[in-house]
């Protein structure tokens, strides 16, 4: 069965502070990959997508992710995370049934 | 921009009670979802639906049924609300099943207290 699993759950940073955030999935076949981004009061939104072509993708507000096929993940990453940054963000894959298979969620606090 | 929209943000229900959930999209998605989302368990799949009168159990589907009359229109109800079922509920609609077009588009969600 498809799962995904992220490995911090609570991460708290400094502004100007690197961010990296794992996820790693398991699934057998071919896979499309996403991170959402929830910040507080507002709804869920696509933050990037990966489905082909370029490992490394680009997304909004400057994060990135990158898809190491043999290591089976997906980390995203920013190099200098905003105190607007603050928020909850979730990994989530799909393979050919088109369902979305969600990590548990990583909330990030950042200090000013 | 497409807009999920769901009609309650909070809702107080009591144990027993027949609820319904309702959400609506403006984008003419093919496939509609209802997840619940939990602190720590991050968003799991109640229920989908690829088509009008059309619907698949997702993996937590007990207790809840689903109800797809119009295209736009996707309907959660719990039968017998029970206290395990407190929950935010979110609702999302993408236009594909597969491939590059299926990126899902999330309702703000509805925080459900069941007393």
């Amino acid at each position: 069965a498809q799962s995904v699993s992220q490995h911090n759950h609570h991460v708290i940073l400094s502004e100007a502070a690197s961010l990296e955030l794992g996820c790693n999935y398991s699934y057998g076949g071919t896979v499309n990959l996403f991170w959402y981004v929830q910040y507080p009061g507002q709804h869920l939104q696509l933050l990037l997508k990966y489905f082909s072509g370029d490992p490394l993708v680009k997304g909004i507000k400057g994060f990135e992710a990158e898809f190491i096929k043999s290591k089976f993940s997906f980390n995203l990453r920013k190099p200098s995370v905003q105190w607007s940054d603050t928020a909850e963000y979730f990994c989530a894959v799909s393979g050919n049934t088109g369902k979305l298979i969600f990590g548990q969620g990583t909330t990030l606090q950042v200090k000013p | 921009d497409v807009k999920v929209t769901q009609s309650s943000r909070y809702l107080v229900k009591r144990t027993g009670e027949k609820v319904f959930l309702e959400c609506v999209q403006d984008m003419d998605h093919e496939n509609m979802f209802w997840y619940r989302q939990d602190p720590g368990l991050g968003l799991r799949l109640i229920y989908f639906s690829y088509d009008v009168k059309m619907k698949e159990k997702g993996d937590i589907p007990e207790g809840y049924s689903v109800s797809r009359e119009k295209k736009e229109r996707f309907s959660l109800i719990l039968e017998s609300a029970s206290t395990n079922q407190t929950s935010m509920y979110l609702c999302a609609s993408a236009l594909s099943w597969t491939g590059p077009k299926n990126i899902q588009y999330f309702g703000a969600g509805t925080r459900l207290s069941v007393l």
